[in-house]
């Protein structure tokens, strides 16, 4: 079974407009960590935000927010006010428990117009 | 957040032949892994590299295939061994974080004829 699903392959949205990158996960350990990374065509992989288990609160970074839905196993991720660099792909990733091995989502590649 | 270096950044190889990726972490690191991203795909972890003892290989990964040297804490390299085109991808070094995340090099984009 798959433990990140992103089902979205493709999304576009317009410049300065916000988006949301869907990602649900399956885990039965209570402790594990979320990540969002994004890769532009260069092929780097950038870490975006961070969510941990236990927070509280909803993680923010600048532009970036992560909408954290415990119950659901969401953890969809938000860019405000789009750039027109922020089209590229987008990889929703977990970690369960301490120093297991992270689990990487399918990606969604994101286009924002002009 | 530690920065990777790694090289090279891509390269055309012929059918048959090995090479050698190599990566530079500018801080000690006690795990570096070792990622494969095929076209169109995700991540998939080929191998973790520690310092002073055997790569540990995923399902599906060999080390006579992909033999990995983990010499000190801040240096690792990744060999693709009689390569095919099945091996053309992006290859991706990785350390972790102090938060625990994933930090990535730029990435080896491998195409082989």
């Amino acid at each position: 079974a798959q433990k990140i699903t992103q089902t979205q392959p493709g999304m576009f949205v317009q410049e300065k407009e916000a988006v949301t990158l869907d990602c649900t996960y399956d885990t039965s350990d209570p402790s594990y960590g979320l990540f969002w990374y994004k890769q532009p065509s260069s092929g780097e992989m950038i870490f975006l935000i961070y969510q941990g288990s236990y927070d509280q609160q909803n993680a923010t970074e600048g532009r970036y927010s992560l909408n954290f839905q415990k119950a659901r196993k969401s953890a969809n991720l938000v860019i405000s006010a789009s750039q027109l660099g922020d089209s590229a792909m987008y990889f929703c990733a977990m970690r369960e428990g301490y120093g297991q091995n992270f689990v990487f989502g399918p990606g969604t590649r994101l286009s924002v117009l002009p | 957040s530690a920065v990777i270096s790694q090289k090279p950044s891509r390269d055309i190889c012929q059918r048959g032949t090995s090479l050698t990726i190599q990566c530079q972490v500018d801080s000690q690191v006690t795990m570096m892994f070792w990622y494969r991203q095929q076209p169109g795909q995700s991540l998939t972890l080929i191998a973790t590299a520690n310092q002073g003892s055997e790569a540990t290989y995923e399902s599906g990964f060999v080390i006579d295939k992909f033999p990995i040297s983990r010499p000190n804490l801040t240096f690792s390299t990744l060999t693709v061994s009689n390569m095919s085109p099945e091996d053309s991808s992006i290859y991706l070094c990785s350390a972790e974080g102090n938060t625990g995340e994933l930090f990535f090099g730029e990435g080896s984009r491998l195409t082989v004829l």
